[in-house]
């Protein structure tokens, strides 16, 4: 069974800092690996997805994330953080079967110091 | 609909009561996944169908909660007796398929459930 791991609970960089959060995943097959972000007091909604098309993958507001096989990971990276950056973000993963189910892991907590 | 739409948005109901939250996933979408987010941490998974069947309930905290699906479609998460600690946001979601190419999960809004 697939499963998700998400190291560091909170994460706190300075504005135009490198944005580096961190997953890692488990997969007896291929995955498809998701990365969502929650702006506070939102819902959540979908930052980039990887399908196996490319390994890095580019998502909405500058972000991007690198699928290494070799290190089961799909880190979430930006260049230059922003303030409105700050948000909770979860990484989460599906298998190949259309009957299976994602799997999130359990986030983490962006913060930005100007 | 245009996206998935959960009812209400917010409740506030007594101790003991019984409540019932709404999922209308996106038309089509054959997985549909319940969530609980309390202040502040990530997310607990609930419950996921395929269809109308619930291959997963593993995450279904106790036996006063229960859901069903019907049609395929509109999905009722139900908590009996509700407790303080049920006290949370309810997030639904749902996706084309469970897995595979076609499996991003869209959300709710949720629902705020305070018990008071």
């Amino acid at each position: 069974a697939q499963s998700v791991t998400q190291l560091g609970s909170h994460v706190s960089v300075s504005e135009g800092a490198l944005v580096l959060l961190r997953c890692n995943y488990s997969s007896s097959v291929p995955p498809y690996l998701f990365w969502y972000v929650q702006y506070p007091n939102q819902g959540l909604q979908l930052l980039l997805k990887y399908t196996s098309a490319a390994t890095l993958v580019k998502g909405i507001n500058g972000f991007e994330a690198e699928f290494k096989k070799s290190e089961t990971s799909f880190h979430l990276t930006k260049p230059s953080a922003h303030m409105s950056d700050a948000a909770e973000y979860f990484c989460a993963v599906s298998e190949g079967s259309s009957a299976s189910k994602i799997i999130f892991g359990s986030g983490t907590r962006l913060s930005i110091r100007p | 609909g245009a996206g998935v739409s959960q009812s209400p948005s917010n409740k506030v109901t007594e101790k003991g009561k019984d409540v019932e939250l709404r999922c209308d996933p996106i038309s089509g979408h054959t997985a549909l996944y319940w969530y609980r987010q309390s202040l502040g941490q990530g997310l607990e998974f609930l419950i996921y169908f395929q269809g109308n069947s619930a291959p997963d309930k593993s995450g279904l905290p106790s036996d006063r909660f229960s859901a069903e699906r019907t049609g395929g479609s509109v999905s009722t998460l139900t908590i009996q007796r509700t407790q303080q600690e049920d006290s949370a946001v309810y997030l639904c979601a749902s996706s084309l398929v469970g897995g595979g190419l076609f499996s991003e999960a869209f959300f709710g809004q949720g629902t705020r459930l305070t018990v008071v």
